[in-house]
């Protein structure tokens, strides 16, 4: 079965640092997702990516994020200068063609920001 | 903002009971999803429903729709130790963007 896949699975940073996540998404599908959780609490928004462009981000995405899909399959989450709070699972989700459908996440990227 | 909020936000049952979690909504909706997280893991799809249905089966599941209410119910039949999850509703807002619940969290004890 097509599945997401993300690297790192865990990655220790120090704060200020910049880290990129990435994430090899489904083939065929054509809308990505980054979404973050924090320990023990819900899953958030943070930006969704269509056509290579934004289409829409949350108010977490600010000016240290940005997204990329730089070789046409990678699509990437980088943090410019990380901070504690950054610290989280870091999700990315794909979408076939169905805007409204069900999303395919992958296992997550663990960042702890020290 | 269209959100699910989950009810309860945690529950323990015996392995073989049923267990039901609510969802409520604020918009309208052109679908209601829920998924299943294992902990430390991946979200994952289980079942859709459409706003033009009301009740939906996939397996031990069955996932209910009141739009009137703007309500949903999941029910896992015959629980099992493997339930164990975090258990989110999920729907789209206008912008197209699945927004997430804040989640129940089920223990299934042997």
């Amino acid at each position: 079965e097509p599945e997401v896949t993300q690297t790192p699975s865990h990655q220790v940073t120090q704060m200020g640092q910049e880290v990129i996540l990435r994430c090899v998404p489904i083939s065929n599908h054509l809308y990505f997702y980054w979404y973050r959780q924090i320990l023990g609490q819900k899953v958030e928004f943070l930006v969704s990516f269509y056509n290579n462009e934004i289409s829409e981000k949350s108010e977490i995405f600010d000016d240290q994020f940005s997204v990329e899909r730089p070789d046409g399959s990678n699509f990437t989450l980088k943090i410019r200068s990380t901070k504690l709070e950054d610290s989280a699972m870091y999700f990315c989700a794909t979408l076939a063609g169905v805007h409204t459908g069900e999303l395919f996440f992958g296992e997550g990227s663990r960042l702890t920001v020290l | 903002s269209q959100q699910g909020e989950e009810d309860p936000q945690a529950l323990s049952i015996q392995e073989g009971e049923n267990a039901t979690m609510n969802c409520s909504y604020k918009t309208s909706i052109n679908n209601l999803q829920w998924y299943r997280q294992n902990s430390g893991r991946g979200l994952v799809h289980l079942i859709l429903i459409r706003s033009n249905e009301r009740e939906k089966h996939s397996g031990r599941l069955r996932v209910t729709l009141d739009t009137s209410k703007k309500s949903s119910s999941l029910l896992i039949t015959a629980s099992r130790a493997a339930d164990t999850a975090s258990y989110f509703c999920a729907t789209y807002n206008q912008g197209g963007k699945l927004i997430f619940g804040q989640g129940t969290e089920l223990s299934v004890k042997p």
